[in-house]
């Protein structure tokens, strides 16, 4: 069975500085990994996606993740917080084969300060 | 349409009636996830269509819970006798098939009082 753990369920930063948001999971089969963006009361919108291509992903907003197997991470940074950044952040792993659904961990609230 | 579409976006009912919550996916994709959103929560996988057939029903939590795609587009969650702890917000989303990028709705917030 795949798991996600998110580690800090708040973070807080501010403007300016580098946004860190981790994410570790278990799987025993290579999966895609995703990180979802959820602003108040709005669904989830996709930020990136690993799907065994490039480590190093970019996805929308200025955000990347880097998957680094060894250390079963894949976390979220972006070297310049905006006040808009300030929403949930979800982690999310997929496995090929493995029933056709996301497993999500439990998400971070990321609050940017001025 | 342009996106997923949930209706309604807000429901309140008593304890012991049933609801029914609606999902209108992205035009062409075939598969579709209901997940559950609990407070402080992510979300939780409750059922995958491919099709018009459920090929993944174990999140469902009992048999109170039931959702069906008879035309293998539109989707619809019925919730029967709802408890408190039904309350949550609902998210519907949808892909193509072959593909894990899944396009996410707005979602229902269901509040049973």
């Amino acid at each position: 069975a795949q798991s996600v753990t998110q580690l800090g369920s708040h973070v807080s930063v501010s403007e300016g500085a580098l946004v860190l948001l981790r994410c570790n999971y278990s799987s025993s089969v290579p999966p895609y990994l995703f990180w979802y963006v959820q602003y108040p009361n709005q669904g989830l919108q996709l930020l990136l996606k690993y799907t065994s291509a490039a480590t190093l992903v970019k996805g929308i907003n200025g955000f990347e993740a880097e998957f680094k197997k060894s250390e079963t991470s894949f976390h979220l940074t972006k070297p310049s917080a905006h006040m808009s950044d300030a929403a949930e952040y979800f982690c999310a792993v997929y496995l090929t084969g493995g029933g056709n659904k996301l497993t999500f961990g439990t998400g971070t609230q990321l609050k940017v300060e001025l | 349409g342009a996106g997923v579409s949930q209706t309604p976006s807000n429901k309140v009912t008593e304890k012991g009636k049933y609801v029914e919550l609606r999902c209108d996916p992205i035009s062409g994709h075939t598969a579709l996830y209901w997940y559950r959103q609990s407070l402080g929560q992510g979300p939780e996988f409750l059922i995958y269509f491919q099709g018009t057939g459920a090929a993944d029903d174990s999140g469902l939590p009992n048999d109170r819970f039931f959702a069906v795609r008879p035309e293998g587009s539109v989707s619809t969650l019925k919730i029967q006798r709802t408890e408190r702890g039904d309350s949550a917000v609902y998210l519907c989303a949808s892909s193509l098939e072959r593909t894990a990028e899944a396009f996410f709705g707005q979602g229902t917030r269901l509040t049973v009082v």
